[in-house]
């Protein structure tokens, strides 16, 4: 099964800050790449899909990069409503879906 | 408004079963591939199984192959899964979550709000 490594596992950070969030695949996914954003008690919601193509009502401050093995999740200013986990996804070696472990984005 | 809600969560003994539902509506149901979905408390999130528009291509992990079931019924816009011989590690919020695509490229664009299934004497 492909792992997906998400770094850092926590973040602070500050509203206005611009944060980078890093997954990296096991093997080569080429862009089969989703990320989603996860609030406590809530279900998952996606942001990106195919690396760097945001979801329809996403704000654009989120943007997705990366292909291959590594990729990143960025947030450039960031508001109150951002402190979540964020979950990647490889949709490769499809059925066999595979999930980052998740970074929890917390307020300095 | 598009929408699942996922019910039949509860308490079960090791070794008991359970079925959960997930009504969809706001799309058409018959046309959308559909996903199960969970995760353990305070864990990350665990894929479990995929069933495709039409139920006939049907996908599980590896740790749920043989004792849970997935299925759907298109003239009544659900998606189900058969949960048997039940264990504490299966104990997790599950969700439905239905499956798109961008040409090859796939994603869960849209969630429940997830049931609680707790595995537990």
């Amino acid at each position: 099964a492909i792992r997906m490594t998400q770094s850092p596992s926590s973040l602070s950070a500050s509203t206005g800050d611009r944060v980078t969030i890093t997954c990296r695949a096991s093997q080569g996914i080429s862009s089969y790449l989703a990320w989603y954003q996860q609030k406590p008690g809530k279900a998952p919601k996606l942001l990106i899909y195919a690396a760097s193509t945001l979801q329809s009502g996403v704000p654009s401050r989120f943007s997705g990069s990366g292909s291959g093995t590594d990729f990143t999740l960025t947030i450039s200013c960031l508001q109150s409503e951002d402190f979540a986990t964020y979950y990647c996804q490889q949709y490769y070696s499809y059925p066999s879906i595979t999930f980052g472990q998740g970074t929890r984005l917390e307020i300095k | 408004e598009v929408q699942l809600v996922e019910s039949g969560g509860g308490l079960v003994q090791p070794g008991g079963s359970l079925r959960l539902s997930c009504a969809a509506s706001g799309f058409t149901f018959s046309s959308y591939e559909m996903n199960w979905v969970r995760q353990a408390p305070g864990k990350g999130l665990e894929w479990v199984s995929y069933i495709s528009s039409s139920g006939s291509t049907i996908y599980y992990a590896d740790s749920v192959k043989g004792r849970f079931t997935i299925s759907r019924d298109n003239a009544k816009n659900s998606l189900y899964l058969q949960m048997n011989s039940l264990r504490a590690e299966d104990t997790a919020v599950y969700y439905c979550a239905r499956e798109s695509y961008y040409y090859d490229s796939r994603y869960m664009d849209v969630w429940g709000k997830g049931t609680t299934v707790t595995v537990s004497s």
